[in-house]
């Protein structure tokens, strides 16, 4: 079973520009969450969608968004880039019923790392 | 506010030796706690613990979770050198639709083992 996919892997933008990032969680889990990693901040909560719905939000910026597809591919979007954007993004998903004791792990995809300069 | 911390933050042992891992967390209404291996990119599932199980093994590696104390530790045997990395702690909790997805991390154990 191919695990979640993330591209691109790379990139580097420059501040004021905006970036879209995509993953293609495990087939057949319909629950996709971002993280943002850094090494002061370590690992942190961004969004998590669900039937393309987003259901949960962590404490960031509204430059910060992403929507889900019908087939729970998910891209985010991070509008006016700032020097402190630069981090890997993460991707997981996980096979939920939908409940909020889904009782299942995240799986993460190999990031994206972005570079603003 | 939820909080994980893992102790140390960085171990230095030989191949062979014994290592544990410690993870504390304060969190609202406690779901699960799980256990990662971070290497040079995605974070790889090691162990979900819940109320309904407080005990994990596989291989060499093990984890217990104490509810009461509010923390879990993961112990590896036998060390090699391919188990340096970062293991991550992290915990799910939260009230209703704010646990969906969330997970909230500690900021690791670095550990190196030496040949």
């Amino acid at each position: 079973k191919a695990g979640v996919t993330q591209t691109p892997r790379y990139l580097i933008k420059t501040r004021g520009q905006q970036v879209t990032l995509s993953c293609s969680p495990i087939s057949g889990h319909r629950s996709v969450s971002w993280y943002q990693q850094t090494p002061g901040q370590g690992l942190q909560f961004l969004f998590e969608y669900f039937s393309e719905t987003q259901r949960n939000k962590g404490n960031f910026p509204g430059r910060f968004s992403g929507r889900q597809f019908s087939n729970s591919r998910s891209e985010m979007n991070v509008s006016t880039l700032e020097l402190g954007d630069s981090a890997l993004y993460l991707c997981a998903s996980s096979f939920t019923d939908g409940s909020p004791i889904g009782g299942s792990p995240l799986h993460f995809g190999n990031g994206t790392r972005l570079t603003v300069t | 506010e939820d909080k994980v911390v893992q102790s140390p933050l960085s171990l230095v042992v030989h191949e062979g030796d014994t290592v544990t891992l410690n993870c504390s967390y304060e969190v609202t209404n406690f779901r699960s706690l799980l256990w990662y291996k971070q290497e040079k990119k995605a974070p790889t599932f090691l162990f979900m613990l819940t109320s309904s199980g407080i005990e994990k093994k596989s291989g060499r590696l093990s984890s217990i979770l104490d509810k009461k104390e509010l923390s879990s530790i993961l112990n590896i045997t036998a060390t090699q050198t391919g188990d340096s990395a970062i293991y991550l702690c992290a915990v799910e909790g939260g009230a209703g639709g704010t646990s969906y997805g969330k997970l909230t991390f500690g900021q690791g154990t670095i550990l190196t083992v030496h040949p």
